[in-house]
């Protein structure tokens, strides 16, 4: 069963647009990790969410956690060649003990 | 630290040959996790062990995987007899001191059953 959708699974932009990936689920996570991944290489963590309603900032990079701790979304502006790559959301369920993984969103941002 | 050490980095094989992959840990973490990565079905978690105890293997798809950790700076993956259908990235990852703190993750060992 998987716990974490994310949309949309592809995404090609053209560099300097804007765009968000989303991160949902019905459980209630005690924190959330995205993490990007390059062509041949193991993911890669970029933020940690813990706090219902936080936001985060990584350059252009903003990252959001839902009030209620079930979704998050990840927010790009004036997207980058170097920013193509699997963006992937990982959920910290109580109880589980361990990381589940999202779907992915495979973004490529074209020159 | 260099990291999370996995080996080969590709294998190709034949259905039906045995296939081992390999990992190092970061030293001093704890929890050492498998995963394996398809376009079909992501990144999906075999196993994970903690203090070289094996915690959870509801991931391991079937009896011809196995997994071992006889130190904290080795482990297995052990896949007997192999099939078409296991051809995958599969990862290799660790953490510190709880199973869903940040994982660092081995660049992965291509695998390719023919």
């Amino acid at each position: 069963t998987q716990l974490l959708e994310q949309s949309p699974q592809f995404l090609s932009i053209q560099e300097g647009e804007n765009l968000t990936v989303y991160c949902n689920s019905s459980s209630v996570f005690s924190s959330l990790q995205w993490y990007r991944q390059e062509p041949g290489e193991g993911p890669v963590l970029l933020v940690t969410v813990v706090t219902g309603g936080e936001v985060k900032k990584l350059k252009r990079l903003t990252f959001q956690f839902g009030d209620a701790r079930k979704d998050s979304s990840l927010h790009i502006t004036a997207a980058q060649p170097g920013d193509t790559g699997l963006y992937l959301c990982a959920g910290a369920v109580a109880g589980f003990q361990k990381l589940v993984f999202g779907t992915g969103t495979r973004l490529l941002v074209s020159p | 630290d260099a990291g999370v050490i996995q080996s080969p980095r590709h294998e190709v094989t034949e259905m039906g040959q045995e296939v081992t992959l390999r990992c190092k840990p970061i030293s001093g973490h704890d929890y050492l996790f498998w995963y394996r990565q398809t376009m079909m079905r992501g990144l999906e978690l075999l196993i994970y062990f903690n203090n070289n105890v094996p915690i959870d293997d509801s991931g391991m798809p079937e009896d011809r995987f196995s997994a071992k950790m006889p130190n904290a700076s080795f482990s297995t993956l052990k896949i007997q007899p192999s099939e078409p259908r296991d051809s995958a990235v599969y990862f290799c990852a660790s953490s510190l001191r709880r199973p869903d703190n940040e994982q660092f993750f081995g660049p992965g060992t291509r695998l390719t059953v023919l």
